[in-house]
């Protein structure tokens, strides 16, 4: 079964500065999907930046990108340039290609700070 | 753009009520779920269905129940309602992989945050 840990609880970053969230995961497949997720303040979860583990390249997203490391089963995503409206809780998350679910991280709180 | 509503946004309601949860999607999508989750805490998968007339249980055992009657729509219920059910739910929907590409992802519905007196 697919685990994920996120062992970053809380986290808070000055505005402008660049964060990286960590993100660790553990399966038995050989190809997968990875996701990072935000979920703002009594908002909607919206998808953050997405990806597949047979691209060894890693994902961007204008000022998100992904750190991923699949030897290691690490999966980090740095914020560049961290905007008030980045404050949020944010999600990692993994699906197998052979399973229909969705395993998620416990989440990180992180707040951007003026 | 990914269209999954949920209604209603916000509910109060007393002990012993019989509740529904609606989520609907408009994106056709076979593959649709039910979290559980306390402000600003982890989610937690109470219902999954993998097409019309399918239902599964999640990881956390919950007193509600689901139907998938057609593809859109997914409602839970609540036969009577406890403080102990006080809690946010949302609903995602996702396509099966392999198809259109990319979006393999989940979508989420904006949630309903239920409180039970």
């Amino acid at each position: 079964a697919q685990t994920v840990t996120q062992s970053q609880p809380e986290m808070s970053v000055q505005e402008a500065e660049t964060v990286t969230l960590s993100c660790t995961y553990d399966t038995s497949e050989s190809n997968y999907y990875l996701f990072w997720y935000k979920q703002p303040p009594s908002r909607q979860m919206i998808l953050v930046i997405r990806q597949e583990a047979y691209k060894q390249q890693n994902a961007t997203e204008n000022r998100f990108s992904v750190n991923f490391q699949k030897a290691a089963k690490s999966f980090s995503l740095k914020i560049s340039d961290s905007q008030l409206g980045d404050t949020a809780m944010y999600f990692c998350a993994a699906r197998n290609s052979y399973g229909q679910n969705f395993v998620f991280g416990p989440g990180t709180r992180l707040s951007v700070l003026p | 753009e990914a269209d999954i509503y949920q209604t209603p946004r916000y509910l109060v309601i007393g002990t012993g009520k019989k509740i529904t949860l609606e989520c609907s999607q408009t994106m056709g999508h076979d593959k649709m779920y039910w979290y559980q989750q306390d402000p600003g805490m982890e989610l937690h998968l109470i219902h999954y269905s993998y097409g019309v007339n399918s239902t599964e249980k999640g990881d956390l055992s919950s007193e509600s129940t689901v139907s998938r009657i057609r593809t859109e729509h997914f409602p839970l219920t609540l036969e009577s309602a406890r403080p102990s059910h006080t809690s946010q739910y949302l609903c995602a929907s996702s396509e099966s992989l392999g198809l259109a590409g990319d979006r393999n992802e989940q979508f989420f519905g904006p949630g309903t945050r239920l409180t039970v007196l």
